[in-house]
Formats: C-alpha cells, sequence, structure tokens
C-alpha cells in the first residue's frame, strides 16, 4: 500500500526558502499513472492547490504562486519536492503532498501532512 | 480558475438523518468531481471521485450525483464518524479548485 511523507523544516524565516520532501513508499514514483502533488491549508480554512509533478519532471503550478515555486522529483530515491521562496506569513499552513491519480483524476492518497510556520 | 462554491457552509445533523451537501461549480466541469472527508489534524481521504464513484474503502452510505455544475454529496444514514468537513474539488482543469468546505456537526 503506496505511502507518503512530508518532511522538512517546520519554521522558517520572512523572506526565505521553503523547502519540503515528500517521500513515496510502498510503489514507484515512476510510475505513468500519477501525479505527485502538493497542497496546502491556512489554519483554520480550506485546501488550496499548489503544484503537480509528473515522474518525467513536467509540472503544473497554480499562476497564484508560479513566480515562486519549483517542484522537482527524484526518481532514484523515490521522492518529490517543493521550494517556495520568498515566503511570508501567508504562506503558514499544513503542507500536504499527495497523489493526482489519473485513472480517478482525484487525490487518493495523501501524507499526514506538516506544519510550516514563518517567523523571524 | 473555476471557482467551487459549497452549501451550506456549516449544517449541524442527528445520528441517523439524511444529509445532503451541494457544490457548484463557475463553468461546466462534466463529472470531473471529488468529494473529500476531513476531520481535525488529518488529511483529506477520498470518497467519491467522478462525481458518483464511491471510493474503495468508503462506506456505501456516501453517494454522490450531478452533471455539468451542480453536484450533491448524500450521507444517506448519518454515523457518529462522519462529523467531519466535507470538501469537493474540481479535476477538469487546472488549478485544481476546492470548495470552501462543508463542517458538519452535531445538532
Amino acid at each position: 500500500q503506496v505511502q507518503l511523507q512530508e518532511s522538512g523544516p517546520g519554521l522558517v524565516k520572512p523572506s526565505q526558502t521553503l523547502s519540503l520532501m515528500c517521500t513515496v513508499s510502498g510503489g514507484s514514483i515512476s510510475s505513468g499513472d500519477y501525479y505527485w502533488s502538493w497542497i496546502r491549508q491556512p489554519p483554520g480554512k480550506g485546501l488550496e492547490w499548489i503544484g503537480h509533478i509528473d515522474y518525467n519532471g513536467g509540472t503544473s503550478y497554480n499562476p497564484s504562486l508560479k513566480s515562486r515555486l519549483t517542484i522537482s522529483v527524484d526518481t532514484s530515491n523515490n521522492h518529490f519536492s517543493l521550494n517556495l521562496n520568498s515566503v511570508t506569513a501567508a504562506d503558514m499552513a499544513v503542507y500536504f503532498c499527495a497523489r493526482d491519480s489519473l485513472t480517478r483524476d482525484a487525490f487518493d492518497v495523501w501524507g499526514q501532512g506538516t506544519v510550516v510556520t514563518v517567523s523571524s | 480558475d473555476i471557482q467551487m462554491t459549497q452549501s451550506p457552509s456549516s449544517l449541524s445533523a442527528s445520528v441517523g438523518d439524511r444529509v445532503t451537501i451541494t457544490c457548484r461549480a463557475s463553468q461546466s466541469i462534466n463529472r470531473n468531481l471529488n468529494w473529500y472527508q476531513q476531520k481535525p489534524g488529518k488529511a483529506p481521504k477520498l470518497l467519491i471521485f467522478a462525481a458518483f464513484s464511491l471510493q474503495s474503502g468508503a462506506p456505501s452510505r456516501f453517494s454522490g450525483s450531478g452533471y455539468g455544475t451542480d453536484f450533491t454529496l448524500t450521507i444517506s444514514s448519518l454515523q457518529p464518524e462522519d462529523f467531519a468537513t466535507y470538501y469537493c474539488q474540481e479535476s477538469y482543469s487546472t488549478p485544481r479548485t476546492f470548495g470552501q468546505g462543508t463542517k458538519l456537526d452535531m445538532k
């Protein structure tokens, strides 16, 4: 059974870069049947899609974040990563990684989420 | 971007009740609509995909319907473990967008 696990610093200073990794276990990230996605949820608010990547490195980003965002994939180590630069308090959220199934067109597997705080 | 609007934003109900949540898209999305359940401190869980297909492991009391711009999630007989927040999400285009959520709590 595929599992996803986020990792990375829980505290980032304003104007710096937020870097998170999502490790995939129980399955290969190199399957062509999925996009590998990042989604965030500010405290007490709803869900915002950040972007996704496929195993070949093809990406799609939310236009609201595109200028600050890079998503990359490492198929050798079965993980994908998020880098969001120039962070502000508005980027404080729980960050989830998720698998976007191309057959279901839905996020069918999620990581548990990691809390990111932006503070000096 | 496609805007997704859920109603109501909150709902109080009792165990055994039949509950319906609606989701409206700002343009036609065919049947590219998914429903998720989220409990506090947890990741969302997929319940329904492609408007009416039940995700493996989701209880059969959950059902979805709709096409185009208007969709519903129905819980046929509310159970104690169903008190949670529910989100719709369109998969018609990118950026993927979610509804604002419907919080279902105990009356």
